[in-house]
């Protein structure tokens, strides 16, 4: 299976940048996916990664590190609607389905 | 809005009790993934479905089981209700989802199960 950690909670300012990381260790390595989700709410796909590098999409950049077993995401410019938990999930380990993380619940304060 | 939709949005009931959660997939998807998400444990993977036939399990207990039907909706059904199985259901459906292929999974709204 996957082992994956994230931190538990993470506090922030409205308008400035934070960044959420994210390790595992796994085998057979084929992707890691990011999810934001509000309490109460759906998780809703934020990015995909499986290359090493930084993946950028508007405020939210992700980025993937194979041999590190390693990956962020940075949100830029926060907002008060930021405020949610943040999933990283993991595919990997023979399984083409993803393994989630317990989340990091990130805080946005004015 | 994801395209998923999921049905009841709340439901309450008695331990002992058997309770029937509908999804419907996004337009054109084939496969139907079953999550269960408490306090606790997180967002833990159930049952996958595709196009009908059962793809893949992951911690579902035998009081649980899916199906998929023909137009591709699914049902999870949760029998002998405890209640440790109070919980957030998701629902997510992906275009694909067979080995060697990484589908994004997109998610509906929940069922929100709370057993008394």
């Amino acid at each position: 299976g996957q082992n994956i950690d994230q931190p538990t909670e993470m506090t922030a300012t409205e308008g400035a940048i934070v960044q959420i990381n994210c390790t595992y260790q796994t085998s057979g390595f084929n992707g890691l996916f990011w999810y934001q989700q509000h309490a109460g709410e759906a998780p809703t796909f934020l990015s995909y990664n499986v290359l090493d590098g930084l993946e950028e999409k508007g405020r939210f950049s992700s980025f993937l590190s194979r041999s590190k077993g390693y990956s962020y995401l940075l949100l830029k410019e926060l907002q008060m609607k930021d405020s949610a938990s943040y999933l990283c999930a993991v595919v990997g380990g023979g399984s083409y389905i993803p393994t989630f993380g317990r989340g990091t619940s990130l805080i946005v304060h004015p | 809005d994801s395209g998923v939709t999921q049905t009841p949005k709340h439901l309450i009931t008695a331990t002992g009790q058997r309770v029937t959660l509908r999804c419907s997939p996004r337009s054109g998807d084939l496969s139907v993934y079953w999550y269960q998400q408490s306090l606790d444990q997180g967002l833990q993977f159930l049952i996958q479905y595709y196009n009908g036939e059962e793809r893949a399990k992951g911690n579902i207990l035998e009081r649980f089981s899916a199906q998929q039907f023909p137009d591709l909706h699914s049902e999870l059904n949760l029998s002998s209700l405890e209640l440790g199985d109070s919980a957030l259901y998701f629902c997510a459906s992906s275009t694909r989802g067979l080995a060697g292929s990484t589908d994004t999974q997109y998610f509906g709204p929940g069922t929100r199960l709370t057993v008394l």
